[in-house]
Parts: structure tokens; C-alpha cells; sequence
């Protein structure tokens, strides 16, 4: 069975800073791949980025960027220049063999950005 | 495009009551459905996969009489708290799975059961 921590509850950041939310996994399969999610307020779940367990190269997407160390079971998520909008619970997630499968969930971390 | 439309959004009824949540994918035909539960504050448990034209696999825990999932369609699939107590009450989330590609998720059901 798969697990993902994120030890960090809560977060706050400065607007216009920069944060790195934790996540890590456990797992023995070889081809996975790993998740972050945004849920604001609304509860609605949003994809913030992605990344293939067999890609060396971290994913970005605009102001978001993973750092994926696969030896050490990590994957960490890095907000650059931080926006309101960005306050939310983000969730790590995990899934086996293909990008639909079910996946697991790290158990949050709150993220408040200040103006 | 691949949105997922979950239905409804808020349900409030009384003690002994049975719910339907509807979770439609409006743009795609979506061969696997995931539920999820999120009480408050907490993160996201997978309560059971629908796959359309068969039974639903429950995760451990999760009781099946309980919890009806059907997926008749490839674009539908329900869930269904029979009798349902207020240790029932949470948000509940429905996904839909295209091929290989990322789940994508209903905006969520939020259960008050009185």
C-alpha cells in the first residue's frame, strides 16, 4: 500500500514570496506518478501539477515547480511570487501504474498567503 | 473541456433518510468513477471505485450496504447513502477517469443529515 505525508499543516507566505509545501511518499511500485492539488474555499479539487515517476526532469507549470528526488521518496511543491489567490489547502497525492488510477491523498497543508 | 458535473451541491434531510449524489460527465465517456469522502479539515479518503457495468470496489471499511454505487452509463454514476445518520454528514466528491489521463473532479456534495 502507498502512503503520502505532508508534515506541514499550515503555511503562510508573504505575497510575492516565495513557499515550498513537503510532501513524501512510500511505495515499491517503480511506475507511479505524483500529484499536487489545490482546494480553495469552494472545496472544488484543482490540478496544480503533475509529475511521471520515470521523468528525471521536475515538472513546472508557470509560477509552480516540483522537486522530485526519487531515490529519497520526495516531492516537494515550490510557489514562486505568491498571490492571494493562491490561499487554499494543497494536497499531495499518489497513483500507481497510470495517471488514472486511484489515488491517495497526503493529509493537507493549509496555505495562506498575506498581503 | 472533461468536466465533471456532481449533483446535488448541498443536502440537508432528516435522520433515516436515503441520498442520491449524481456524478455526470457531461463532455466524455468516463469508463471508471472514483468516490471520495472529505470530512472537515481533513484530507481525502477514496471510498470506492465504479467501473460502468459492474460492481463498485469498496475500500476496506467502507460498507457497501450502505453506500450503493451504481455506474449504468458510461457518463453516470451514483451514490446512494441509504438510511443515512448524522455520522454520515460530509463532503463527498465524485472523479471520472479518461484513458491515462488525470482524474477530474465534481465540484462536491456537501451531506447534513439532522
Amino acid at each position: 500500500a502507498q502512503t503520502v505525508t505532508q508534515s506541514q499543516p499550515e503555511m503562510s507566505v508573504q505575497e510575492a514570496e516565495t513557499v515550498t509545501l513537503s510532501c513524501t511518499y512510500d511505495t515499491s511500485e517503480n511506475n507511479y506518478y505524483l500529484f499536487w492539488y489545490k482546494q480553495p474555499p469552494s472545496r472544488q479539487m484543482i490540478l496544480v501539477i503533475r509529475q511521471e515517476a520515470y521523468k528525471q526532469q521536475n515538472a513546472t507549470e508557470n509560477r509552480f515547480s516540483v522537486n522530485f528526488q526519487k531515490a529519497a521518496k520526495s516531492f516537494s511543491l515550490k510557489i514562486s511570487d505568491s498571490q492571494l489567490g493562491d490561499t487554499a489547502m494543497y494536497f499531495c497525492a499518489f497513483s500507481g501504474g497510470n495517471a488514472g488510477n486511484m489515488l491517495t491523498f497526503g493529509g493537507g497543508t493549509r496555505l495562506m498567503v498575506k498581503p | 473541456g472533461a468536466v465533471v458535473s456532481q449533483h446535488p451541491s448541498w443536502v440537508i434531510c432528516k435522520s433515516g433518510t436515503s441520498v442520491k449524489i449524481e456524478c455526470r460527465s457531461l463532455d466524455f465517456q468516463a469508463t471508471t468513477m472514483f468516490w471520495y469522502r472529505q470530512f472537515p479539515k481533513q484530507s481525502l479518503m477514496l471510498m470506492a471505485t465504479s467501473n460502468e457495468g459492474s460492481k463498485a470496489t469498496y475500500e476496506q471499511g467502507v460498507e457497501k450496504d450502505k453506500f450503493l454505487i451504481n455506474h449504468a452509463s458510461l457518463t453516470l454514476s451514483t451514490l446512494t447513502v441509504t438510511s443515512a445518520h448524522p455520522e454520515d454528514s460530509s463532503f463527498y466528491i465524485c472523479s471520472a477517469r479518461v484513458s491515462n489521463q488525470p482524474q477530474h473532479f465534481g465540484d462536491g456534495t456537501r451531506l447534513s443529515i439532522l
